[in-house]
């Protein structure tokens, strides 16, 4: 079945830098890749996604990558914010699949 | 438009007990998912719904059911409750799962004494 591997498991980001967080896949099938952030006490709220089809995908200050080749996607935040400190989590599916496969989860702390 | 619904929110059971969760998902979404979140072992699939039928599940004993409505509305059911249950249990909706984003509620934060 699939795995999927996220690092780093922790990450500390003075306000205003960028912070990239990095999974890592094993099934070649898979093609759709979500992120998500969860806040405490709260569900996983989606944050962004990306389809095996294209490269890259941006959304105002976020941005993932992915490179089939290598199994490997990344999610980018810039110009971080306080309200950006949560725990990220990166996921993986095929469609027709039904089941996400996570990863274990980035704490991000933006410090002011 | 109203998110995805789950609960109780929080529950409180004894070991031996049973107990059913339930989750109303997004108006028009047909596929609802379940997932148990721990601290050690992270973001595990229980299984999967489409139209009242399990597509898919995940792997964990047959103390964990559920089922799904003809509304769409999904319940899991845990039976024999052990200490290890402890956890928060999430419910994810999709049009169609796979095709599109799964949008998760708040959880059900279920703790077995």
């Amino acid at each position: 079945g699939e795995n999927v591997e996220q690092h780093p498991s922790t990450l500390s980001v003075q306000e205003g830098d960028s912070a990239v967080i990095k999974c890592t896949y094993s099934d070649s099938a898979s093609n759709y890749f979500p992120w998500y952030k969860q806040e405490l006490g709260k569900g996983p709220q989606l944050i962004i996604d990306i389809r095996s089809n294209v490269g890259e995908k941006k959304d105002q200050r976020i941005a993932v990558t992915l490179n089939k080749t290598a199994k490997h996607f990344s999610l980018h935040i810039t110009e971080t914010q306080p309200e950006d400190s949560a725990v990220y989590f990166c996921a993986a599916t095929a469609f027709g699949n039904e089941k996400l496969t996570f990863g274990t989860g980035t704490r991000l702390t933006i410090i002011p | 438009k109203a998110g995805v619904t789950q609960t109780p929110r929080y529950l409180i059971k004894t070991r031996g007990q049973q107990v059913t969760l339930s989750c109303s998902p997004i108006s028009g979404h047909r596929s609802v998912s379940w997932y148990q979140q721990t601290p050690g072992q992270g973001l595990q699939f229980l299984f999967e719904y489409f139209s009242e039928t399990q597509r898919n599940k995940g792997n964990f004993p047959g103390r964990f059911s559920g089922r799904q409505f003809s509304n769409s509305r999904s319940e899991m059911n845990v039976s024999t409750l052990e200490l290890g249950d402890s956890a928060l249990y999430l419910c994810a909706s999709s049009l169609v799962a796979g095709l599109d984003g799964y949008t998760f509620g708040s959880g059900t934060r279920l703790t077995v004494v």
